[in-house]
């Protein structure tokens, strides 16, 4: 089976832009969540999705949304960029909801300039 | 959430059996722990995850007391790709409810030749 595949990998953008990530899970998995991972903060909880709705989230601002596709392909969106969300953007897949067993793709580094 | 502790940082030599213990005093009775494995600019990898005694796959063992207060990953011969930051979780995988992956900060094992 393919595993987590995220676009794109890398990403630069400016102060006050807003980016768009993308994330295919594993063929059948039905929840994607996504994190953020910074030296400072470590991996940080942002959402989860499961079945197109939004079931679990984490203390981020609501400039951090997300959505999933009936196909459980997920995008993650940042709008108003501010510097502090320079990161790497990960995002899992699992079969069920809420899952400790979580399967994780490369990542999208995400640089605001 | 249970809270865990593990040592921040480690050093084995190639060949060696190396054992990562973690603490998790409060850990609830349907709480399972769960361990995963990240290289640098990689996301986490799914290891093995377990409720009491023992649980062995290809990759780790998993000991866990009758307590349940602390469990040990146990890696054996690790080699120089073994390097990586080893993360221990604890929560109960079967509530579907409200929940956030709390990674914390892992242990980085550094493996020597």
């Amino acid at each position: 089976k393919a595993g987590v595949t995220q676009t794109p990998r890398y990403l630069i953008k400016t102060r006050g832009q807003q980016v768009t990530l993308s994330c295919s899970p594993i063929s059948g998995h039905r929840s994607v969540s996504w994190y953020q991972q910074t030296p400072g903060q470590g991996l940080q909880f942002l959402f989860e999705y499961f079945s197109e709705t939004q079931r679990n989230k984490g203390n981020f601002p609501g400039r951090f949304s997300g959505r999933q596709f009936s196909n459980s392909r997920s995008e993650m969106n940042v709008s108003t960029l501010e510097l502090g969300d320079s990161a790497l953007y990960l995002c899992a897949s699992s079969l069920r909801q809420a899952s400790y067993e979580q399967y994780f793709g490369p990542g999208t580094r995400l640089t605001v300039t | 959430l249970a809270k865990t502790t593990q040592p921040i940082s480690m050093d084995s030599y190639e060949g060696q059996e190396v054992n990562i213990t973690c603490s998790h005093n409060n850990i609830a009775t349907n709480d399972y722990i769960t361990w995963y494995q990240q290289f640098p600019s990689q996301g986490p990898r799914f290891i093995i995850q377990g409720y009491k005694t023992k649980v062995t796959n290809e990759v780790a063992s998993l000991f866990i007391p009758a307590d349940r207060k602390s469990s040990t990953l146990s890696l054996p011969r690790v080699s120089l790709s073994d390097t990586a930051v080893y993360y221990c979780l604890v929560g109960d995988i079967k509530r579907a409810g409200s929940y956030q992956l709390t990674f914390g900060k892992g242990t980085k094992l550094s493996v020597i030749p």
